[in-house]
């Protein structure tokens, strides 16, 4: 099973609403990313959780906070967002080896 | 520090015809490569990846890949294309160790690719 599930599919949120983005692997798979994906741009890499423990913030703005309670699972709070922000939030797992990254199927994201 | 550079941000191509999608990278060391396929509204999808040992890397979808270290290139092919390969391509090579087994990747700015009946 190399499946990387996301949810919701589509959320829309007005700038005081306080959500969440959920992300699962069931892989076994020890790094855990979340990406932010504008229209035609390439993912622009946001954290970076290694065996549970942030290991890269991206100077990502405090309005969004990661949390990866346990090694399948990777949260995205998000709080007090601005227009733009709407974009495609993408999570993706990996192993030390392979080094491939594998990518869910995103949340899209509308802040209004 | 790593770095890829597409050329294209559009190539069209008839059903049926070469596919060919251009990919260069910089790396300091020798680079892991990967090529991605993302289709509107979902995540993306690996297709392949160069890693060590053989430079002509086969993929899914009949997609495969030359690394070229003399060319620092890394071109995408596929014999005939089908309606069913349009899509958006990114080609990405293997960042900054981002510690406990995790690594960045560092992508290129994509090439949608359109298919002409």
């Amino acid at each position: 099973d190399t499946e990387v599930t996301q949810t919701p599919k589509h959320l829309v949120m007005g700038m005081t609403n306080k959500k969440s983005l959920k992300c699962e692997q069931h892989m076994g798979h020890r790094a855990m990313y979340w990406y932010k994906q504008k229209a035609k741009k390439p993912p622009e890499l946001m954290f970076v959780y290694s065996y549970e423990k942030l290991s890269i913030n991206e100077s990502v703005p405090s309005r969004f906070s990661p949390e990866c309670p346990n090694s399948s699972l990777l949260n995205l709070h998000l709080h007090a967002l601005q227009p733009e922000d709407s974009a495609l939030y993408l999570c993706a797992s990996s192993q030390f080896a392979p080094l491939e990254q594998y990518f869910g199927p995103g949340t899209r994201l509308t802040v209004t | 520090a790593q770095s890829v550079t597409q050329l294209g941000s559009h190539v069209s191509v008839s059903e049926g015809a070469l596919v060919l999608l251009r990919c260069n990278y910089s790396s300091s060391v020798p680079p892991y490569l990967f090529w991605y396929v993302q289709y509107p509204n979902q995540g993306l999808q690996l297709l392949l990846k160069y890693t060590t040992g053989a430079t002509l890397v086969k993929g899914i979808n009949g997609f495969e890949a030359e690394f070229k270290k003399s060319e620092t290139s890394f071109h995408l092919t596929k014999p005939s294309a089908h309606m069913s390969d349009a899509a958006e391509y990114f080609c990405a090579v293997l960042g900054s160790y981002s510690g406990a087994g995790s690594y960045q990747l560092t992508f290129g700015k994509g090439t949608k690719l359109s298919v002409i009946p």
